[in-house]
């Protein structure tokens, strides 16, 4: 049963700590992507890796960091740099180089104390 | 700076009516556009999408437009259904380097179904 997870659904962490959420894939999928969602906002893109040990920043990096060292895998950190941690943060993946569907994994809700 | 602009927050439509979610963007590069469907606290599932070669895309009840010149497109739903109700985005998509990239999203239009 193909799919993305993410863990854990709902995460607190205090303030000034850095905290990993993990995103594992099973659709061989080569590209996978982190945005974040605010309340009545859309989804900004956070990095995004379009292959094993590569990744770029996307749009709103600033404050996270990621790795890319198995193509399941695609950890995102929130450190403590991160202004305004408190959002749901969604992992995604896609086939890769030339395929636009993106298909997400079901979110992790991050709530900084 | 909006990129992708949905500018109904919500909708609200009868059963058995046509939803129609509008669309639009501002970015020339884009070539690609999707929509998701979102339930809260969900991971958004994908729907249809458009290439921009293309002014039309059906996929059972649901239809999306592109209008390249008008920089528009939208997502019609017919017949709408009590399980349509939920936070559709629209999201675009630029090949820059002939990769793809991450998508940009618009905020999110609420459709509601009433019965």
């Amino acid at each position: 049963d193909g799919g993305i997870t993410q863990s854990p659904k709902y995460l607190f962490r205090k303030e000034g700590q850095n905290v990993t959420l993990s995103c594992e894939q099973n659709l061989n999928h080569d590209a996978m992507y982190w945005y974040r969602q605010d309340p009545g906002q859309g989804l900004r893109l956070i990095y995004y890796s379009q292959i094993v040990n590569d990744f770029q920043k996307g749009d709103i990096a600033e404050g996270y960091s990621v790795s890319r060292e198995k193509k399941e895998s695609f950890p995102l950190t929130v450190t403590s740099a991160q202004k305004n941690p408190t959002a749901f943060y969604l992992c995604a993946s896609s086939m890769g180089y030339t395929y636009n569907e993106q298909f997400f994994g079901p979110g992790t809700r991050l709530t900084v104390l | 700076d909006q990129q992708v602009k949905q500018n109904s927050p919500s909708l609200s439509v009868q059963e058995g009516r046509i939803s129609i979610l509008n669309c639009d963007y501002t970015n020339s590069m884009f070539d690609y556009f999707l929509w998701y469907k979102k339930y809260p606290a969900e991971g958004p599932t994908f729907l249809i999408s458009i290439s921009s070669i293309k002014d039309k895309n059906e996929d059972g009840r649901f239809t999306v437009f592109l209008n390249k010149s008008a920089k528009h497109l939208s997502l019609h739903i017919v017949p709408s259904q009590p399980g349509d109700s939920a936070v559709y985005f629209c999201a675009a998509s630029a090949h820059s380097g002939g990769g793809a990239d991450g998508l940009t999203f618009g905020k999110g239009t609420h459709l509601i179904i009433q019965p």
